[in-house]
């Protein structure tokens, strides 16, 4: 079946650390994004990426990193930078052509 | 720039009642517009979109109509089920911002039995 796998599910940072959260897609999409999810808020848009080897900051880049040197995999690095990473992340992709985005089935990160 | 706004809930129906969900839009160009669902501990899925005014998109018996002069893309079920308990999204993807994605806060439905 393709889709979107994100792992891992729940993830727990200590502070002063960074850690990874994983996303990979057999789509075959040419676009990647992670958006950023607040109880009670709407999406709020981290970094994307159109095209393997390029990626753009989205509203809320600052604390968080990522790279896309594959066209399946857009991993994204919470930073020791980002002082509120406690919330729900969502990875999507989408196709040029449609023009829709699909998404994953999203990683709790919660701070220890 | 282009931004969403979507009615605030928390909206609570008794089973089989009629749901609206307003949403409205603010775009520099002539966008896509889309409503995606979030159930709990979940990812967004596409419920249903409409690519260009007059549209009509339509999923599980939800509708919703692309409204150019009005700026509108109100989502309608004319008779809800406990299982469409969920939190709604309306989105836009407009063109002349290379297609890049514009979400609204949600609304958070519940359906009583």
């Amino acid at each position: 079946d393709g889709g979107i796998t994100q792992s891992p599910k729940y993830l727990f940072r200590k502070e002063g650390q960074n850690v990874t959260l994983s996303c990979e897609q057999n789509l075959n999409h040419d676009a990647m994004y992670w958006y950023r999810q607040d109880p009670g808020q709407g999406l709020r848009l981290i970094y994307y990426s159109q095209i393997v080897n390029d990626f753009q900051k989205g509203d809320i880049a600052e604390g968080y990193s990522v790279s896309r040197e594959k066209k399946e995999s857009f991993p994204l690095t919470v930073t020791s930078a980002q002082k509120n990473p406690t919330a729900f992340y969502l990875c999507a992709s989408s196709t040029g052509t449609k023009n829709i985005q699909y998404f994953g089935a999203g990683t709790r990160l919660s701070v220890l | 720039g282009d931004s969403v706004t979507q009615m605030e809930g928390p909206v609570t129906l008794s089973e089989e009642a009629f749901l609206t969900i307003n949403c409205t839009y603010t775009a520099t160009g002539y966008p896509s517009l889309f409503w995606y669902v979030q159930y709990p501990g979940e990812g967004l899925q596409l419920l249903l979109k409409a690519t260009k005014a007059d549209d009509k998109g339509s999923n599980k018996g939800f509708e919703a109509t692309y409204r150019k002069e009005t700026t509108s893309f109100h989502l309608e079920k004319g008779s809800v089920q406990v299982s469409d308990s969920a939190v709604y999204f309306c989105a836009l993807s407009d063109p002349n911002t290379g297609n890049q994605f514009y979400f609204g806060t949600g609304t958070s439905l519940t359906v009583i039995p």
